[in-house]
């Protein structure tokens, strides 16, 4: 089954302790993403890759990092958590043919 | 820059009502556009999508769009609402090509409530 996978789907954490939200696809897609999801907000892209070891900004990158060191696989890192990355945060695949893009379930992350 | 907008944010009907969410948009070529559906705690599925062809497009779940270039809009239609269908509607638009071609850039949502 075509699927973008997403761990953990909820994380409480408290500000400045690191941590990582892991995102899976299995379609080999060449493109990723990371959105964030707050009310009245709709999804604003964090940051995005084109392709293993291609990465750049999306329009909120302020507080993150990413990786991709394989094609399936890319990583969210916050490094210093604040209490405003509280949100909700989903990983996207697409292939450059229709930008048609796949959604994993989404990763709940409080920082208190 | 694309952008869009949802103005409804919030919208009710009855159940066996017709439907239509707007959105519209701004890019500056043909846009590929989509409606996505979120229900409370659930990840995002995708309805329907326009990228070329008719302007009329049809999606699952009894869902339709239409796409009107001279309107910038991209409205979503159902000609007959169930309860099942409450949840978060997004509207988004996404780059045909380039550098960003994967990137999509959603309004802010509608929130669809039901009445029995």
């Amino acid at each position: 089954e075509a699927q973008v996978t997403q761990n953990p789907r909820y994380l409480i954490t408290v500000t400045g302790k690191k941590l990582t939200v892991t995102c899976s696809q299995n379609m080999n897609h060449e493109y990723m993403s990371w959105y964030r999801q707050d009310p009245g907000l709709g999804l604003r892209q964090i940051y995005y890759s084109m392709n293993v070891e291609v990465t750049d900004k999306g329009d909120v990158p302020e507080g993150y990092k990413v990786s991709r060191k394989e094609k399936r696989n890319f990583p969210l890192i916050l490094e210093s958590p604040s209490p405003n990355q509280t949100s909700l945060y989903f990983c996207a695949s697409s292939s450059p043919l229709r930008s048609e893009a796949f959604f994993g379930q989404g990763t709940r992350l409080t920082v208190v | 820059a694309q952008s869009v907008t949802q103005p409804d944010i919030h919208i009710t009907v009855s159940e066996g009502a017709s439907l239509e969410l707007r959105c519209n948009y701004s890019y500056g070529a043909t846009p590929y556009l989509f409606w996505y559906v979120q229900s409370p705690g659930q990840g995002l599925q995708l309805l329907l999508k326009y990228f070329s062809g008719d302007t009329l497009v049809q999606g699952i779940k009894g869902f339709e769009a239409e796409f009107k270039r001279s309107q910038s809009s991209f409205n979503l239609r159902k000609p007959s609402v169930h309860w099942s269908d409450a949840a978060e509607y997004f509207c988004a638009v996404g780059e045909a090509g380039g550098t960003s071609y994967g990137k999509l850039t959603f309004g802010q949502g509608t929130i669809l409530t039901v009445h029995p």
